[in-house]
């Protein structure tokens, strides 16, 4: 158990739908980071924050957005879903931010499905 | 830039016999290299990772790694596979931001 908490587990949906993925952070890590786990994308760094702040940004669409709140956990908004957006959907935490070498500690992910 | 290329996307050992997984990367800038796992149905966990220390590094489960700049290498080996081994692994890297880039994972069978 990495300390890191994802729900829900499994969200099936609609295309056209918007779902919102809900991570907590382990205790005392100020950052956040998304990750979307596809088939034929692989494993892709989406966002991340940092005490709030977005601190950097890759291969996230504009349909998706996050925000972590002050409490530190964050959500994962992904709206007028596709087929495509199907995926394992991952949140990682890590104590500080910026330090290249910080482990980042990942939760079980939220596998989504589109229909 | 950085990038990572695990070659082979699935490798098939006995139990005990060598696990090498191989990761080969690409980084503008000196790298942190990272090797994760991930069991079926469950998140990534962390089996070991490079900082610039030392450049053999053990890792959890017997694992360990070795960072050769000359091949721009990071490969993971572990002397005698046991059937719990069996799982995904991921290499990535990081450069001058705290971002993973992960390789396209291999996949690791035990038989016994």
């Amino acid at each position: 158990d990495s300390g890191v908490t994802q729900t829900p587990k499994h969200l099936i949906t609609a295309t056209g739908q918007r779902v919102t993925l809900r991570c907590s952070p382990r205790s005392g890590d100020l950052s956040v980071y998304w990750y979307q786990q596809s088939l034929d994308q692989g494993l892709q760094f989406l966002i991340q924050y940092y005490n709030g702040e977005e601190r950097a940004k890759g291969n996230i669409l504009e349909r998706f957005s996050a925000q972590q709140f002050p409490d530190l956990h964050s959500e994962l908004n992904l709206s007028s879903l596709e087929l495509g957006d199907s995926a394992l959907y991952f949140c990682a935490s890590s104590p500080q931010g910026g330090r290249v070498a910080d482990t980042q500690y990942f939760g079980p992910g939220t596998r989504l499905t589109v229909l | 830039a950085q990038s990572v290329t695990q070659l082979g996307s699935h490798v098939s050992v006995s139990e005990g016999a060598l696990v090498l997984l191989r990761c080969n990367y690409s980084s503008s800038v000196p790298p942190y290299l990272f090797w994760y796992v991930q069991y079926p149905n469950q998140g990534l966990q962390l089996l070991l990772k490079y900082t610039s220390a030392a450049t053999l590094v053990k890792g959890i489960n017997g694992f360990e790694a070795e960072f050769k700049k000359s091949e721009t290498s990071f490969h993971l080996t572990k002397p005698s596979a046991h059937m719990s081994d069996a799982a995904e692994y991921f290499c990535a890297v990081s450069g001058n931001t705290d971002k993973l880039i992960f390789g396209t994972g291999t996949r690791l069978q035990v038989f016994p």
